[in-house]
């Protein structure tokens, strides 16, 4: 089946340092990708969606600036997550839509200290 | 208001037993709808979709009321295995794009 590979798994940074986190589809071509966080407790909320070749489609509330999206190919999207405070700590996860289902990357836990 | 609501539980039920979740959506527009499953601190997987007929999946069954804008969740003879959190997600159409959103689940535990 679809497989989307997601690095790193976890990450700890120092607070005002910048981390980005890969999304790569192994055997398709992903044109849109998405990308959630999920807070302890809470559900997933999308964060942006991805386009090969376009800007993100970013949600509200979501600041484009902090959150930079590239999805320069249509195998992989990067999530840069810019100038990372405390409060940004969460389970960041990709997902590609592929065919009827979507595939979701394996997530990437971020504590920021 | 959410717009996806599920009962975050926790189930707490013992092996064998019949357990059911439900969930509401306020979007009157959403086209798909699905269960999917998430164990602690991993991604979600999908379990099953849910259709409008009711749908079965060995011990799982899932029921979709598009008038009542409902779904649940049927799980028959509860396995530990089935200790989760069930998420319930519905796919909509917004500024062009379709995308999910998810409930914030409803967490089982089975014990012996």
């Amino acid at each position: 089946g679809a497989v989307v590979s997601q690095h790193p798994s976890w990450v700890i940074c120092k607070s005002g340092t910048s981390v980005k986190i890969e999304c790569r589809s192994l055997d398709f071509q992903a044109t849109t990708m998405f990308w959630y966080r999920q807070f302890p407790k809470q559900s997933l909320m999308l964060m942006a969606t991805s386009n090969e070749g376009s800007k993100a489609t970013y949600e509200q509330g979501v600041e484009k600036d902090k959150f930079l999206i590239n999805h320069a190919s249509l195998t992989l999207s990067t999530l840069t997550v810019t100038s990372a405070h405390p409060e940004d700590s969460s389970f960041y996860i990709c997902s590609a839509h592929q065919g009827n289902g979507y595939t979701f990357g394996s997530g990437t836990r971020l504590t920021v200290v | 208001r959410k717009e996806v609501e599920q009962d975050p539980g926790p189930f707490n039920v013992p092996e064998g037993a019949t357990v059911a979740f439900n969930c509401t959506y306020s979007n009157s527009a959403s086209q798909s709808f699905f269960w999917y499953r998430q164990d602690c601190r991993k991604e979600p997987k999908l379990l099953m979709s849910v259709y409008s007929s009711g749908n079965e999946d060995g011990r799982f069954t899932a029921q979709l009321n598009r008038a009542s804008q409902y779904i649940s969740l049927l799980i028959r003879d509860s396995k530990l295995s089935d200790s989760a959190t069930y998420l319930c997600v519905v796919q909509t159409m917004n500024t062009g794009f379709q995308k999910l959103v998810f409930g914030t689940g409803t967490r089982l535990l089975v014990s012996p």
